[in-house]
Order: structure tokens, then C-alpha cells, then sequence
């Protein structure tokens, strides 16, 4: 069974760096697209980008783009997202989730790691 | 880039069928059959009901359907139960350097 397990909730400063991981479990790690959605209090979930590990290569949503670095270490089937230059707006739950290489679906999420950004 | 345009909510008695619709762009929802469908209860993960525009994974009740005509998808949920209140998603693939649009969520209330 494919489980997906994020690290713990942090509290960060504005103008800081945040670094998400999400274990996965499960065959064909390198196989599937991982991708990470956010969702800020109340509102609707946002794609944010993903890596494909077979290809090694991440794509990301514009307006990510510049301060967002997804990465994938397939010796410990993890993936990571990391978010600079923190600010309030970027408060929100911040799940990772496996999907097919074609960007089509996402069939396992992750419980979601609440980042809060605060000074 | 926009996100895929859904109803704010949507209601209905049990028993009944509802629709929610999920509007894009020859970019994304009319130009490729990768429009997939979300169910988030509060303080959940979401859940895939549709992928593929019409196929359900392994153990997605067969009261979920979804179709598409041109630019616009539709998720159908029929015979409502109290448990399908939730905010349901749609997405698709876009080709632009995002590649995954989220509709806004529409909130589906069981009357």
C-alpha cells in the first residue's frame, strides 16, 4: 500500500526558508510524478509544482517560479519542496502527492504539513 | 494563470443527482481528456473520485461519473448521501509551464 509521510508542522519568520519532506512507501518510486498542492486557511487547494525522479527534472507553477526548488532523493524515496522568502500569504497546508508522469491525476496524498509563517 | 472555473456550491436532497460543472480552455480541459476530480472533507486529504475524465480508481463508488463537452467537464454524483457534503476539485492539464490547473472548489450541501 502507497503511503506518502510529510514531516512535522513548523513556524516560520517572514523573509525565512522552509523545507517540506514526504517519504514515500511503496514500489516504482523513480516511476510517478510527485507533485506539491497547497491550501491556505479556507481556500481552495493550488498546484504548486512536482518532479518526475526517472527524468530528474521539476516543473513549477509560475508564479512559484524563482523561490521554489523541488527535489527527489530516490536512495530514500523522498521528495522535497522548499520555499524561500517566506511571507504571511504563504500560510497554508502544504500537501505532497503521488501521481502519473503525465500530469493527469493525483492518487495518493500525503496528511498535509502546516507551515506558519509569523513574525 | 486562472483557475478552472467551478460553482462556489451546489445542493441537493438526498437521493437525488447533482452536477458540478468545471470550465477552462482549449489549453487545458478542451484540448486533452486529463481532467480529474478531488472530494476533501474539513481537515482532510483530498480524495480522487475521477481521472482521465471518466475512469474511477479501485473502490470510487460508481455514483460518481464524469464527462466533458468542449471546454467544460462535469462531475455528476447521483443518489446523494449526507456523506458526499464535502468541497469537491477539479484539475486538469495545461500546457503552459504550471501543467496542473485546480478549479476553484465548489461546496456541495445535502439538503
Amino acid at each position: 500500500q502507497v503511503q506518502l509521510v510529510q514531516s512535522e508542522t513548523e513556524v516560520k519568520n517572514p523573509g525565512s526558508s522552509v523545507r517540506v519532506s514526504c517519504k514515500a512507501s511503496g514500489d516504482n518510486f523513480r516511476n510517478f510524478a510527485y507533485s506539491w498542492v497547497r491550501q491556505a486557511p479556507g481556500q481552495g487547494l493550488d498546484w504548486m509544482g512536482g518532479i518526475i525522479p526517472l527524468i530528474r527534472q521539476a516543473f513549477y507553477a509560475q508564479r512559484f517560479q524563482g523561490r521554489l526548488t523541488i527535489t527527489a532523493d530516490e536512495s530514500t524515496t523522498t521528495a522535497f519542496m522548499e520555499l524561500t522568502n517566506l511571507q504571511s500569504e504563504d500560510t497554508a497546508l502544504y500537501f505532497c502527492a503521488r501521481g502519473g508522469s503525465g500530469w493527469s491525476y493525483l492518487d495518493y496524498w500525503g496528511l498535509g504539513t502546516l507551515i506558519t509563517v509569523s513574525a | 494563470q486562472s483557475a478552472l472555473t467551478q460553482p462556489a456550491s451546489v445542493s441537493g436532497s438526498p437521493g437525488q443527482s447533482i452536477t458540478i460543472s468545471c470550465t477552462g480552455t482549449r489549453s487545458n480541459v478542451g484540448g486533452y481528456d486529463r481532467v480529474s476530480w478531488y472530494q476533501q472533507h474539513p481537515g482532510k486529504a483530498p480524495k480522487l473520485l475521477i481521472y482521465d475524465v471518466t475512469y474511477r480508481p479501485s473502490g470510487i463508488s460508481d455514483r460518481f461519473s464524469g464527462s466533458k463537452s468542449a471546454n467544460t467537464a462535469s462531475l455528476t454524483i447521483s443518489g446523494l448521501q449526507p456523506d458526499d457534503e464535502a468541497a469537491y476539485y477539479c484539475t486538469s492539464y495545461t500546457d503552459t509551464t504550471t501543467l496542473v490547473l485546480f478549479g476553484g472548489g465548489t461546496r456541495v450541501t445535502v439538503l
